[in-house]
């Protein structure tokens, strides 16, 4: 079964402060990658997404993720957060099925 | 609709109980999902429907899951007989056919809270 881990599981940042989060997935083929986003109150909706072509890409509000084909890594960055950024970050990979496989999620708490 | 809608929004049960819980789908979208989010935990696969077929139930946890879905409409997952591991957010997902079918559109969830 695939997998995907999310190693940071609670971020606590102040304002302006870089952020990477970390995803690592398991499957060895061709594989779509997203990060989704689930600020309070509302529901998860789409970050960024990678499909092919160039491994950076570029996703709303700021954010990209870079995807490493020999780390199975598909790390998310932000150079600033924002207090609005606080939210739960989910990364999910889907490969040679129709079920995208979600990570445990990561909390991010940005402090004004 | 516009979005994803799912009900009820808050469920309060006693264990033993039945429960259903509907997801409406965005409007022509050909696939549904449905994911359950224990607290602190992530989101786990139940089942996925393309149409009215359940090409993949392999997340069902136990036999008192089910789930049917109307054309490529309503989906309604029954819990039999609940337990206090059933209390959770219950997550439904919809996506279309085509270059669109790997993003998935969430509804809001239906938090399940069994006594």
């Amino acid at each position: 079964a695939q997998s995907v881990s999310q190693h940071n599981h609670h971020v606590i940042l102040s304002e302006a402060a870089s952020l990477e989060l970390g995803c690592n997935y398991s499957y060895g083929g061709t594989v779509n990658l997203f990060w989704y986003v689930q600020y309070p109150g509302q529901h998860l909706q789409l970050l960024l997404k990678y499909f092919s072509g160039d491994p950076l890409v570029k996703g709303i509000k700021g954010f990209e993720a870079e995807f490493i084909k020999s780390k199975f890594s598909f790390n998310l960055r932000k150079p600033s957060v924002q207090w609005s950024d606080t939210a739960e970050y989910f990364c999910a990979s889907r490969g040679g099925s129709y079920i995208p496989t979600f990570g445990r999620g990561t909390s991010l708490i940005v402090h004004p | 609709g516009a979005g994803v809608s799912q009900s009820p929004s808050n469920k309060v049960t006693e264990k033993g109980k039945d429960v259903e819980l509907r997801c409406d789908p965005i409007s022509g979208h050909t696939a549904l999902y449905w994911y359950r989010q224990r607290l602190g935990q992530g989101l786990e696969f139940l089942i996925y429907f393309q149409g009215n077929s359940a090409p993949d139930k392999s997340g069902l946890p136990s036999d008192r899951f089910s789930a049917e879905r109307t054309g490529e409409s309503v989906s309604t997952l029954t819990i039999q007989r609940t337990q206090q591991e059933d209390s959770a957010v219950y997550l439904c997902a919809s996506s279309p056919q085509g270059a669109g079918a790997n993003v998935l559109t969430f509804g809001a969830g239906s938090r399940l809270t069994v006594l």
